[in-house]
């Protein structure tokens, strides 16, 4: 069955350090996408990165890095030189490419950032 | 860039009182999808919506929820008889194709509150 686990219910760092969020992610199919979102104290979900399953490249945007690895079933963000806009929810989430998935987003519990001054 | 939007963003009913979320998917889009998030807890899916029909509904989905499209732009969401266990945000998505390729593009969610 399909689930996501992000295991870190909160973290709590001072500003400019860098932080690791974890994601940990269980499919049984070959094709899939992963996905984090991030959700800021006003409620909306904000889109931050698409990862399909044949990709496992690291990607880079600013200061956020996302490293996916396959073989541990994992997509992890990390946040460098953290700032207190960073402050929010962060989401990870799995959807499937099988026929007759109704691509749904399965969503981790979401992991509770905040950045001290 | 063309969004999704949702109206109200706060809605507050009192317990048996149906409510009508409403969604205005991005035009071209063609899936269409409801989630909840009860406050502090995960997004969970509810149901999907392709070809004006329902593709997906979750547990959650029982017969008090309906879904509608009722004039080609609007995407509702109704509660006939709402328990207090539904207050939550409740937040539409559309996507433009039909595959996990395809990004969901959120809108910025209604609260409900029921009391």
């Amino acid at each position: 069955a399909q689930k996501v686990t992000q295991a870190q219910t909160e973290i709590s760092v001072v500003e400019k350090e860098d932080v690791t969020l974890d994601c940990v992610y269980e499919t049984r199919d070959t094709t899939y996408y992963l996905f984090w979102y991030k959700q800021p104290p006003s409620g909306e979900l904000v889109f931050l990165i698409r990862r399909n399953s044949f990709d496992e490249q690291n990607e880079i945007s600013g200061r956020y890095s996302w490293n996916f690895q396959k073989s541990t079933s994992s997509f992890n963000f990390t946040i460098t030189a953290s700032q207190v806009v960073d402050s929010a929810v962060y989401f990870c989430a799995l959807s499937e490419e099988a026929v007759g998935s109704n691509y749904q987003l399965i969503w981790g519990a979401g992991t509770k950032l905040i950045i001290k001054p | 860039e063309p969004e999704v939007t949702q109206t109200p963003s706060h809605q507050v009913t009192q317990m048996g009182q149906e409510v009508i979320l409403r969604c205005v998917p991005i035009s071209n889009h063609l899936y269409f999808y409801w989630y909840r998030q009860i406050l502090g807890q995960k997004v969970e899916f509810l149901v999907s919506f392709y070809n004006n029909e329902i593709s997906e509904k979750s547990e959650i989905f029982d017969d008090q929820f309906s879904v509608e499209r009722p004039d080609g732009s609007n995407f509702t969401l109704k509660i006939r008889s709402t328990k207090l266990e539904d207050s939550a945000m409740y937040f539409c998505a559309s996507s433009p194709g039909t595959g996990a390729r395809y990004e969901q593009y959120f809108g910025p969610g209604t609260r409900l509150t029921v009391t």
